[in-house]
């Protein structure tokens, strides 16, 4: 299994801002995740990301309205940047280790 | 047509009852399929993971995939008011990218 951690929790931002946020693992992953979870909507992928190459995006999803760091194997940070009330939703990081996919707490975000 | 398919409830039943929640999907090459348990506010947790058909057990939770009808089930037997979340169903072909259900909120009423 794996423990992983984000912050922030939660944050109120105001549109045309950008918030980061991070994602911590206990143990050492090659691929880690970044999910949206939008109310009454499946979880959808936004990128993956591998240690020391850029990041993988989902159709729909942009590398200059989210990019992606992953510095090493247990951390990556998640940038939402120019928000508008429509990025409002949660934001969750997760990790695949064999056939098993773990998930962070999660980010809440509200953005008015 | 979505790739899988889940009522989203709300569904609530009384503590003891036995739950059952479902899902469909379209994809016939999908092998992995597992059952997360998302409580408010927290990340989802897997609960069940089964590989191609069959039923798997673990104390009160039974998962079972029918890959004639394209249906996995997940039950929960004397359900507690500790199983109150949403249930989300994922699949996939390989293990490595995933498909997820929307989510199907249970309430177990003391």
């Amino acid at each position: 299994s794996a423990v992983i951690s984000q912050k922030p929790s939660r944050d109120i931002c105001q549109r045309g801002t950008s918030l980061t946020i991070q994602c911590q693992v206990d143990s050492q992953v090659t691929m880690m995740f970044w999910y949206r979870q939008q109310p009454g909507q499946s979880l959808t992928l936004i990128a993956t990301a591998n240690q020391g190459s850029e990041a993988t995006y989902e159709s729909g999803f942009v590398i200059d309205k989210f990019p992606i760091s992953r510095p090493n194997l247990t951390f990556s940070t998640l940038t939402v940047s120019n928000m508008s009330p429509e990025d409002s939703s949660i934001y969750l990081c997760s990790v695949t280790t064999g056939e098993d996919r773990f998930f962070g707490p999660g980010t809440r975000l509200t953005v008015l | 047509q979505k790739e899988v398919e889940q009522d989203p409830g709300p569904l609530s039943v009384p503590e003891g009852a036995i739950v059952s929640l479902n899902c469909t999907y379209s994809n016939s090459a999908f092998q992995y399929f597992m059952w997360y348990r998302q409580y408010s506010r927290k990340g989802p947790e897997l609960l069940m993971y089964t590989y191609s058909s069959g039923n798997k057990e673990d104390g009160r939770f039974t998962a079972q995939v029918d890959k004639s009808s394209k249906y996995i089930s997940l039950f929960i037997r004397d359900s507690q008011p500790s199983d109150s979340a949403t249930y989300l169903c994922a699949m996939s072909v390989t293990g490595n990218q995933f498909y997820f259900g929307t989510g199907t909120s249970l309430t177990v009423i003391p």
